[in-house]
């Protein structure tokens, strides 16, 4: 079955540290994969997707299909990142499959 | 602009009542979605639609049900509420032409059955 995981529930780090958040899939076939964002009293959004290779707020994610892993970075953490993060699959083109998620907090 | 809206926004009800929440949007979207999530385990599918004539059970169908009764409009139904289904519910659209892949989302609807 499509699964997503997401070891990490709540990663802190200090501001201007590195940052990534691990995501984890199994899938048969080549995924389409996302990244989502939820920032306090906002609505879940779109971060970015692996198609485009693109770096959005300074984060970029690499699909890794060796390792099944579609892990989020960025070099260097604002207190602005802080929030809550999913990994999500796009499931045969129907429907979408999200992970737990991981709550960031960049700590000042 | 274009929204994604949801109603009631709270909710508190108790075991065995009957519960629908709403779901319009305005952004002219087929494909439409429920999801609930819960702390720990994040969006888990209830149903999705990709026109008023396709209805499709997600990963957590039993105890809901829904009706889409126009394009714009997308009801999830809580027949016989219990406990459990204790969550923040969210409705979402997509567009696999203009934007593939991206899930535009309501504010959610906080739902409490006690």
């Amino acid at each position: 079955a499509q699964r997503v995981t997401q070891p990490e529930k709540l990663l802190s780090v200090f501001k201007g540290a590195p940052v990534e958040l691990k995501c984890n899939y199994s899938y048969s076939g080549s995924p389409e994969l996302f990244w989502y964002v939820q920032y306090s009293r906002q609505r879940l959004q779109l971060l970015l997707r692996h198609i485009s290779r693109e770096s959005i707020k300074g984060f970029t994610a690499d699909l890794n299909k060796g390792e099944t892993s579609f892990h989020l970075k960025k070099p260097f953490a604002q207190e602005e990142d802080s929030a809550m993060y999913y990994c999500a699959l796009e499931n045969y083109g129907q429907n979408f499959v999200f992970g737990p998620g991981t709550r960031l907090s960049v700590l000042p | 602009d274009a929204d994604v809206t949801q109603t009631p926004r709270n909710r508190i009800t108790k075991t065995g009542k009957r519960i629908m929440l709403e779901c319009s949007q305005t952004k002219g979207h087929d494909r439409m979605y429920w999801y609930r999530q819960d702390p720990g385990l994040g969006l888990r599918l209830i149903y999705y639609s990709f026109d008023v004539k396709d209805i499709n059970k997600g990963e957590i169908s039993d105890g809901y049900s829904v009706s889409r009764q126009a394009q714009a409009k997308f009801s999830l139904s809580l027949e016989s509420a219990i406990p459990n289904q204790t969550a923040l519910y969210f409705c979402a659209t997509s567009d696999e032409t203009s934007s593939p892949g991206e899930l535009f989302f309501g504010e959610g609807s906080r739902l409490t059955v006690l």
